[in-house]
């Protein structure tokens, strides 16, 4: 069975700084993908970035990057430069064979 | 038009009543979910669905039913609401034959009263 965990119920930053959001993962699939979503106050679900078990180089998107340690099974995501609009629920999830399955999710807060 | 649509975005039902909700699709995905979201507790699994006739109970089925109509539908009833259901509620789809990205309905905000 699939596993996520995020271990960090809320986070705060200042506007211009880096953050990171933890995300460890515990599967038996040998092929596996895992996601990074948001959500801001109005509730939708957007997508951040992506990456595979078998991707070689860690994924960036824009600023967003994510910091894979498969040893460690882990799937950090960084976001350089933080803005306001950055305030948000963040969601991380393993693509299984059957479900997806999400971890509980990071209440992240951005101040001026 | 959306990929994913909900319907209704809000919804305010007495305890005891009947509600569906509904969930279409546009991206020809075969795979569906319907998750219930409550703070501090993320996304919780409550049906999904390979296909129209493969439906599998999540892992927080109780009190909930599903129907998946075409390969573009997928609702989630629930049979005599209670309060403790009150919650967001989303549908989802993904495709088997990519890397699985969800795609996501806007949520259904569900009170019961």
């Amino acid at each position: 069975a699939q596993k996520i965990t995020q271990t960090q119920p809320g986070m705060f930053v200042q506007e211009k700084e880096a953050v990171t959001l933890d995300c460890t993962y515990d599967t038996s699939d040998p092929s596996y993908g895992l996601f990074w979503y948001k959500q801001p106050s109005s509730g939708e679900m957007i997508f951040l970035i992506y990456q595979g078990s078998y991707d070689q180089q860690n994924a960036t998107e824009g600023r967003y990057s994510l910091n894979f340690q498969k040893a460690r099974k882990s799937a950090n995501l960084v976001i350089s430069a933080s803005q306001l609009g950055d305030s948000a629920m963040y969601f991380c999830y393993d693509r299984g064979y059957s479900t997806l399955t999400f971890g509980k999710g990071t209440m992240l807060l951005v101040s001026p | 038009d959306a990929d994913v649509t909900q319907t209704p975005r809000n919804r305010i039902t007495k305890t005891g009543k009947r509600i569906m909700l509904e969930c279409s699709q546009t991206k020809g995905h075969d795979r569906m979910y319907w998750y219930r979201q409550d703070p501090g507790l993320g996304l919780r699994l409550i049906y999904y669905s390979f296909d129209v006739k493969d439906i599998n109970k999540g892992e927080i089925s109780d009190g909930y039913s599903v129907s998946r109509q075409a390969q573009a539908k997928f609702s989630l009833s629930l049979e005599s609401a209670i309060p403790n259901q009150t919650a967001l509620y989303f549908c989802a789809t993904s495709d088997v034959n990519t890397r699985g990205e969800a795609f996501f309905g806007q949520g259904t905000r569900l009170t019961v009263v």
